[in-house]
């Protein structure tokens, strides 16, 4: 029972590099979600998806940007790392956006020195 | 300013004392679901309420939500060092799903 699969675990970025943080879901599930958690300020939002091929923006969707090919994988980008995108990134997945519970990946750790 | 402001945001306790964390809103939820992440992983979903004033167990834990959905807690009995880990609070306000900063739980043998 894979889940919610996040790659890579660990990643160190310079400023101004640019990547990708994958995502996939095997139960077949129609949302996606990326969050950031920070300490002190729990989890939020920046893009979600309401299924294959549909994006669209959370709360703090700036310097991120989303797509949705394939109902199984979420991809999340950063085209040009700052350091105020050092953070633990969450991908989530739901069957829908009610009251459905988020079954989340174990996150991705990023710095951007 | 958070819509759930979660209480305490730390606490540290000796193996087998009971404890309460807090969930407040001014604003009214649909549901709330509560989350325990533990270092490394991804949070896990523990319980989800949604009629005003309802209770729900979950062995020695136990959750409320209060009777006009703002608010919500979770009452820990004889806590153990397993319950060790980051409680969050979540709720379902609109169409989307609001979290609280958390409460980090430390429970010393």
């Amino acid at each position: 029972n894979a889940g919610v699969t996040q790659t890579p675990k660990f990643r160190v970025l310079k400023t101004g590099q640019s990547m990708t943080l994958l995502c996939a879901q095997d139960m077949n599930h129609e949302y996606m979600y990326w969050y950031r958690q920070d300490p002190g300020m729990g989890l939020r939002l920046i893009h979600y998806s309401v299924g294959e091929g549909t994006t669209a923006k959370g709360e703090v969707p700036d310097g991120y940007n989303v797509s949705r090919l394939k109902k199984q994988n979420f991809l999340l980008g950063l085209e040009s790392a700052a350091p105020s995108q050092t953070s633990v990134y969450f991908c989530a997945s739901s069957s829908n956006r009610g009251n459905s519970p988020l079954h989340f990946g174990n996150g991705t750790r990023l710095t951007v020195t | 300013t958070q819509l759930l402001e979660q209480s305490p945001q730390f606490l540290s306790i000796q193996e087998g004392e009971n404890l309460t964390v807090y969930c407040n809103s001014s604003s009214v939820f649909s549901s709330l679901q509560w989350y325990r992440q533990e270092p490394g992983e991804g949070p896990v979903l523990l319980v989800t309420v949604v009629t005003g004033g309802e209770v729900k167990k979950l062995k020695r834990l136990t959750f409320q939500f209060g009777d006009a959905r703002k608010d919500s807690s979770l009452h820990i009995t004889a806590a153990q060092p397993g319950d060790t880990g980051l409680y969050l609070c979540a709720g379902v306000h609109g169409n989307k799903l609001v979290f609280g900063a958390g409460t980090i739980l430390r429970v010393k043998s």
